[in-house]
């Protein structure tokens, strides 16, 4: 059974802080995805890692996934209160681009 | 990207009712997936939804519970069957395109 591990799962940092989420995976797969999700709404894609190595950034958020270690990172610099939502990294076990299993999830609160 | 809507948004039911959720997508996909989101909680894959054929149940979900149907290309819907109060959760459906998984704005159903 694939297993998907996020920590921390609640972070609480000061605007302008540095900060990395890890995702840890227990399966083989070259496909790792990063939601970002609003109390209340549904999720929205951040990133999208199709191969070892993979590395994207969008605005202060950063992602890399290592497929030999079965991890992704997401980090995030200099943080701003706009930020504070719950993210998701979810894992492609069959790397087809559909079927995914879902992290725990971790709570980002940024604090003036 | 992909266009999704969802019908009900929300909806409060009795418990050993049942509840049909719409879901539309823009353009026509092979394949459609049904989300659960418990309170607080990560996404969990119930199904998946092939036109013309029967869904494909994950682990711990039965087709008696969560019936769906898939008539075309662009339309699913599940049923939440004789409900109860631990059937309350986020139920949101999903397409792939482009290497990326979309999801819908989710139905929040409330059982009492």
């Amino acid at each position: 059974e694939l297993k998907v591990e996020q920590n921390p799962l609640f972070l609480s940092m000061q605007e302008g802080k540095n900060y990395t989420i890890y995702c840890n995976y227990s399966t083989t797969s070259d496909r790792l995805y990063w939601y970002r999700q609003d109390p209340g709404k549904s999720l929205e894609s951040l990133f999208v890692l199709l191969s070892n190595g993979a590395v994207k950034q969008e605005g202060r958020l950063m992602a890399s996934l290592d497929t030999k270690a079965r991890l992704s990172t997401l980090h995030i610099t200099a943080a701003v209160h706009d930020l504070s939502a719950t993210y998701f990294c979810a894992v492609d076990p069959y790397n087809a681009g559909n079927m995914l299993t879902f992290g725990g999830g971790t709570r980002l609160m940024v604090k003036p | 990207s992909a266009v999704i809507s969802q019908k009900p948004s929300r909806d409060i039911c009795q418990r050993g009712t049942s509840l049909t959720i719409q879901c539309q997508v823009d353009s026509q996909v092979t394949m459609m997936f049904w989300y659960r989101q418990q309170p607080g909680q990560s996404l969990t894959l119930i199904a998946t939804a092939n036109q013309g054929s029967e869904a494909t149940y994950e682990s711990g979900f039965v087709i008696d519970k969560f019936p769906i149907s898939r008539p075309n290309l662009t339309f699913s819907t599940l049923t939440v069957s004789n409900m109860s109060p631990e059937d309350s959760s986020i139920y949101l459906c999903s397409v792939g395109r482009t290497d990326t998984q979309y999801f819908g704005p989710g139905t929040r159903l409330t059982v009492l």
